[in-house]
């Protein structure tokens, strides 16, 4: 079974700095993908990155990026130059290659980002 | 491009009636998922399709909880009787075939169970 945690409930960090969200995960597959999704108040996931369990590099769109450490079953994101618009619940997630549960994914319970001005 | 279209988007019934969801998967995506999201965690899936077959229902409730893709497009959940602890967001994902990568989802259906 696969499992996320995200240990930080909420986080605040000021605007135009950069902020990091914790995510460990456990699974048994060698092969999965992992997400980062941003939840604003309206409710809507919004898709930020992925990164391949086989992927060497760390994972970069825009201002996000994923720092993926396969050792320690790790995969944080950090958000640079932190704007107001960001404030919202983070979800990390993971999809499983494993049988029937191919693609299938599984969240941590989310940190609510505060960006203050 | 259309992205994943849900209806109603809110809905609120009292404890034993029925209510339905629909969704609408992107064009041409094979798999489709329900999610669904209780206040203050993360989403939990509660079927997966592939085309109109059942590839996971494992986590659904299968004594009150239905879902059907007849014709490989778009899906219905179902909640026959309801109860207090159904109250949720219901979330319908989409993504071109069974994948490790980016599934796309909808507004969602916010349901209260009174």
């Amino acid at each position: 079974a696969q499992k996320i945690t995200q240990t930080q409930p909420g986080m605040f960090v000021q605007e135009k700095e950069a902020v990091t969200l914790d995510c460990t995960y456990d699974t048994s597959d060698q092969s999965y993908g992992l997400f980062w999704y941003k939840q604003p108040s309206s409710g809507e996931m919004i898709f930020l990155i992925y990164q391949g369990s086989y992927d060497e590099q760390n994972a970069t769109e825009g201002r996000y990026s994923l720092n993926f450490q396969k050792a320690r079953k790790s995969a944080n994101l950090v958000i640079s130059a932190s704007q107001l618009g960001d404030s919202a619940m983070y979800f990390c997630a993971m999809a499983s290659a494993g049988g029937t549960s191919y693609g299938k994914l599984t969240f941590g319970q989310g940190t609510i980002l505060t960006v203050h001005p | 491009e259309a992205g994943v279209a849900q209806s109603p988007r809110y809905k609120i019934i009292e404890k034993r009636q029925s209510v339905a969801f629909w969704c609408n998967p992107i064009s041409g995506h094979a798999t489709l998922y329900w999610y669904q999201q209780i206040l203050g965690q993360g989403p939990k899936l509660l079927i997966q399709f592939q085309n109109n077959g059942v590839v996971d229902d494992s986590q659904l409730p299968k004594d009150r909880f239905s879902a059907e893709r007849l014709k490989g497009v778009d899906s219905t959940l179902k909640i026959q009787p309801a109860k207090l602890e159904d109250s949720a967001v219901y979330l319908c994902a989409s993504s071109l075939v069974r994948t490790l990568h980016e599934q796309f989802f909808g507004p969602g259906t916010r349901l209260t169970v009174l």
